[in-house]
């Protein structure tokens, strides 16, 4: 079985700075994703950024970078240039490389960060 | 809008009381599942679905039932309620496993749920 932790419950920033948050994982599985998703006061599930495991490059979109340690198992997310808009809790998700046609998208999750940006 | 649909948004049972929340895509998603949010725990999987007429389950799937009729609808059925199934809820759903580029997952807005 897969875990996934996500040891900050709370964190903070000021706004226009940068803020990391941290995730590890266990699993003995070689080949899977790694997800961080945004989840807004609205309760909205938003995916911020994915990474393949089979990949050594770090995954990028916009101000939003991850660092994946594979042999670590740690998988943190940067934010740069941190927005109010930012403010919302943070999931870490873990899925297994799925290639039969029963394959799904289970998704393993993290307790969660609650973000703050201060202004 | 395209999406995933879920209701209600909002919803009190007494306990023992039964309700099915509902849940529709309108994008041809193979895919479909519920999830369970509660404090500190993240997001966990109560049982998924990856076709009109198959359903298996997740990691917390007792004190639930799901049916696949249609590729568009999966409601999850509460037949007895409880206080521990107080929570928040959500329905999400993607495409099949499609090679290398694993489909993403598209949720709901979530179902709160109290149960006293």
């Amino acid at each position: 079985a897969q875990t996934v932790t996500q040891s900050q419950p709370e964190m903070s920033v000021q706004e226009a700075e940068t803020v990391t948050l941290s995730c590890t994982y266990d699993t003995s599985e070689n080949n899977y994703y790694l997800f961080w998703y945004k989840q807004p006061p609205s309760r909205q599930m938003i995916l911020v950024i994915r990474q393949e495991a089979y990949k050594q490059q770090n995954a990028t979109e916009n101000r939003f970078s991850v660092n994946f340690q594979k042999a670590a198992k740690s998988f943190s997310l940067k934010i740069s240039d941190s927005q109010l808009g930012d403010t919302a809790m943070y999931f870490c998700a873990f899925t297994r490389l799925r290639r039969n046609n029963n394959a799904g998208n289970m998704l393993t999750f993290g307790g969660g960060t609650r973000l703050m940006v201060k202004p | 809008n395209a999406g995933v649909t879920q209701t209600p948004k909002f919803q009190v049972l007494k306990t023992g009381q039964s309700m099915t929340l509902q849940c529709a895509q309108d994008m041809n998603h193979e895919y479909m599942s519920w999830y369970r949010q509660d404090p500190g725990m993240g997001l966990r999987l109560i049982h998924y679905s990856v076709g009109a007429g198959i359903t298996d389950q997740g990691e917390v799937p007792n004190g639930y039932n799901v049916s696949r009729s249609t590729t568009e609808d999966f409601p999850l059925r509460l037949l007895s309620a409880a206080p521990s199934q107080t929570s928040v809820y959500f329905c999400a759903s993607s495409y099949q496993f499609r090679g290398a580029d694993n489909s993403p997952l598209h949720f709901g807005n979530g179902t709160r749920l109290t149960v006293t």
